[in-house]
């Protein structure tokens, strides 16, 4: 089955630190590909998406490329601040015609960062 | 939009007794899932739904549990009996069902069950 390997946390950094959280999948055709976010109290929320290779995802300074040969897309983001404080969640789509937009997340990075 | 709308937000029960949660998925959105977080476990899909037929179920732990969506504006998940080790916070989420189709997420029922 579809699977997701994301960077083990916790991940502390200064604020206006460059941030990177790995995430690598396995999918059997051609998955979309998200980064969710998940502040303290709340449920997830889309962070961005990317939808065929060498598509790049961007929102609030995080950015994420689609590397089909690689099978992998890490979030970046050049300056932290102490509001991007949360837990990232790495998703691949299910590509089969019966997943309806079923996801499989990863067990989640969280992020501390730190004035 | 009022987004995805899960009730109730905390919920403590004994064990032995049933609980039911609630969500109300965005209009227009025709698939549905059944998410179960902990922190040993992470995020678990328990099942989902298209235009109201359960599509997989394979994720329910258990007998215990079913999940019911009678129209397409209300779900529901059931527990009964009620056991300690369900105790974790559990999210609804809808999407338009599409392999690029964001999930969007409702705030969740933490549920506590002594």
């Amino acid at each position: 089955g579809d699977s997701v390997t994301q960077m083990e946390g916790p991940v502390t950094l200064s604020e206006e630190a460059f941030l990177t959280i790995n995430c690598t999948y396995t999918a059997t055709g051609y998955p979309s590909l998200f980064w969710y976010v998940q502040y303290p109290g709340e449920g997830l929320q889309l962070l961005l998406k990317a939808t065929k290779a060498d598509d790049k995802g961007s929102n609030k300074g995080f950015e994420a490329t689609y590397r089909k040969e690689t099978t992998s897309f890490h979030l970046e983001k050049g300056s932290v601040q102490v509001s991007d404080s949360a837990v990232y969640f790495c998703a691949p789509s299910n590509a089969g015609g019966t997943s309806y937009g079923k996801l499989t997340f990863g067990q989640g990075t969280i992020l501390t960062v730190h004035p | 939009d009022a987004g995805v709308i899960q009730s109730p937000r905390h919920e403590v029960t004994e064990m032995g007794q049933e609980v039911t949660l609630r969500c109300k998925p965005i209009s227009g959105h025709n698939s549905l899932f059944w998410y179960r977080q902990t922190m040993m476990r992470g995020l678990e899909l328990l099942i989902y739904f298209n235009n109201n037929v359960p599509i997989d179920d394979s994720g329910m732990p258990e007998d215990r549990f079913s999940a019911k969506m009678p129209n397409a504006s209300f779900s529901t998940l059931k527990i009964q009996p009620s056991e300690p080790r369900d105790s974790a916070v559990y999210f609804c989420a809808s999407s338009l069902g599409q392999k690029d189709s964001p999930l969007h997420f409702g705030n969740g029922t933490r549920l506590t069950v002594t």
